[in-house]
């Protein structure tokens, strides 16, 4: 599994753009790049994922750079609730089967 | 997280202890997978399974044991619980891997967890 990088914490103003980093230098061509985010105490909660093109639905932007070593999550416009640790996984394509391996995320905090 | 049913949500146990935790899903998936959450390390994937009656070793399986008897169930055990195993669990399923030819949704529904001490 390629393995990703995030930066621990970051803060958001409410009402704001925030904008997630990963980086994810070794992944290979089939490999897409997923985003979960974790509210405290709760399941992890899909929000977006994609291959190469940028990806938006209703929660969040998925930003993926050319060469797709790195990726930014979007959350267009923050609230309190958006605080939670997001995870920035890729996902393992190998013999048949699909493994979600979880980092340490960033925890971000939304501010009001 | 509608799907993803987990049992039970705590549970205190004595050193030397079993336990089992059930995972269940309505949503005919055919993969299931269960991870422990500790502070500071992230999820990390115990056991899993690509289908009914098939389970396989994750990231750090010592110490558990699982079963999937029915497509729709998935049991963790403790044979033997250990204070080293205080944390929060979590079950997760997802469909099967469609490539990316034909597109697809492969995203995983995660449980609410479970919270387990052992003393």
């Amino acid at each position: 599994d390629a393995k990703t990088t995030q930066p621990p914490s970051m803060d958001c103003a409410e009402g704001r753009a925030a904008n997630l980093p990963c980086n994810h230098s070794t992944i290979s061509g089939n490999e897409y790049v997923y985003w979960y985010r974790q509210i405290h105490s709760q399941g992890p909660q899909y929000i977006i994922h994609g291959l190469k093109n940028n990806e938006t639905n209703e929660m969040a932007s998925l930003i993926i750079t050319e060469d797709r070593k790195s990726s930014t999550l979007i959350l267009p416009h923050a609230t309190l609730r958006d605080t939670a640790v997001y995870y920035c996984i890729v996902r393992s394509n190998s013999g048949g089967y699909q493994k979600v391996t979880f980092g340490t995320g960033t925890k971000l905090q939304v501010i009001p | 997280n509608a799907g993803v049913t987990q049992t039970p949500k705590f549970r205190v146990l004595k050193t030397g202890q079993s336990m089992t935790l059930l995972c269940a899903q309505d949503m005919n998936h055919e993969y299931m997978y269960w991870y422990r959450q500790d502070p500071g390390m992230g999820l990390r994937l115990i056991h899993y399974s690509v289908g009914e009656g098939t389970t396989a070793k994750g990231e750090v399986p010592d110490g558990y044991n699982v079963s999937r008897l029915k497509k729709q169930n998935f049991l963790l055990g403790l044979e033997s619980a250990a204070p080293s195993q205080t944390s929060v669990y979590f079950c997760a399923s997802s469909y099967f891997e469609i490539t990316e030819r034909f597109g697809g949704n492969t995203e995983a529904f995660f449980g609410q967890g479970t919270r387990l001490t052992v003393v």
